[in-house]
């Protein structure tokens, strides 16, 4: 059973970069996509963008522009960077493995709330 | 891309049968059955509750399922019960750039 944990800074200033980490434990990244999903407080779920372990990438093309998703296989870690973050971008952040590149989101982490403020 | 369209809530009694609706477009619903439901309780991390159109992940009661006519989808729980309480998005493929879309997402209330 995956088990994922999302670590990283509750607060970021505005115009600055957002950074998170992704923990994966009890099995393997390799065959598998790993993706990051983001929930404004009372809004519905977006998706940010997912990782192969073979490297490619997909990302929200509303979002591209801002976001880098990377793995480090060793750490059996994975990564989400975004810069230049506004109000607009506070949110809990969940990190999750896409089974297939088409879905489904099969394994969670428990999400991590992030807020953009000075 | 906008969002999937899904009814903001639904509604029924115990014992009941209800329908949430996700519909789409041809760039997405319409022409791929990588449709799959998520429940998410408050406070919570969302799980999957179908994926593939109308496939049951292994744990997921018989009471939920899903279906897809043209460019909508359907995901129907029957003999509802209190605990399925929840907000319930769709989610789907998409041919556009961005790979994954999600509906606004249903508030279900049990009377």
């Amino acid at each position: 059973q995956v088990q994922l944990q999302e670590s990283g800074p509750g607060l970021v200033k505005p115009s600055e970069t957002l950074s998170l980490t992704c923990t994966v434990s009890d099995g393997s990244m390799s065959g598998n996509y790993w993706s990051w999903i983001r929930q404004p407080p009372g809004k519905g779920l977006e998706y940010i963008g997912y990782m192969y372990f073979g490297g490619s990438t997909n990302y929200n093309a509303a979002l591209k522009s801002r976001v880098t998703i990377s793995i480090d296989a060793t750490e059996k870690q994975f990564y989400l960077r975004l810069t230049s973050v506004t109000a607009a971008d506070t949110a809990v952040y969940y990190c999750a493995r896409l089974r297939f590149s088409y879905g489904p989101f099969d394994f969670w982490g428990q999400g991590t709330r992030v807020t953009v403020s000075s | 891309q906008s969002a999937l369209t899904q009814p903001a809530s639904v509604s029924g009694s115990p014992g009941q049968s209800i329908t949430i609706s996700c519909t789409g477009t041809s760039s997405d619903v319409a022409s791929y059955n990588y449709v799959s439901w998520y429940q998410q309780h408050p406070g919570k991390a969302p799980k999957v509750m179908i994926f593939d159109v109308s496939q049951r992940p292994s744990g997921v009661s018989n009471r939920f399922s899903g279906s897809k006519s043209g460019n909508t989808a359907s995901l129907t729980i029957s003999g509802l019960q209190a605990e399925d309480e929840a907000d319930y998005y769709c989610s789907s493929y998409t041919s556009t750039s961005t790979d994954i879309i999600f509906g606004g997402g249903t508030r279900l209330t049990v009377l």
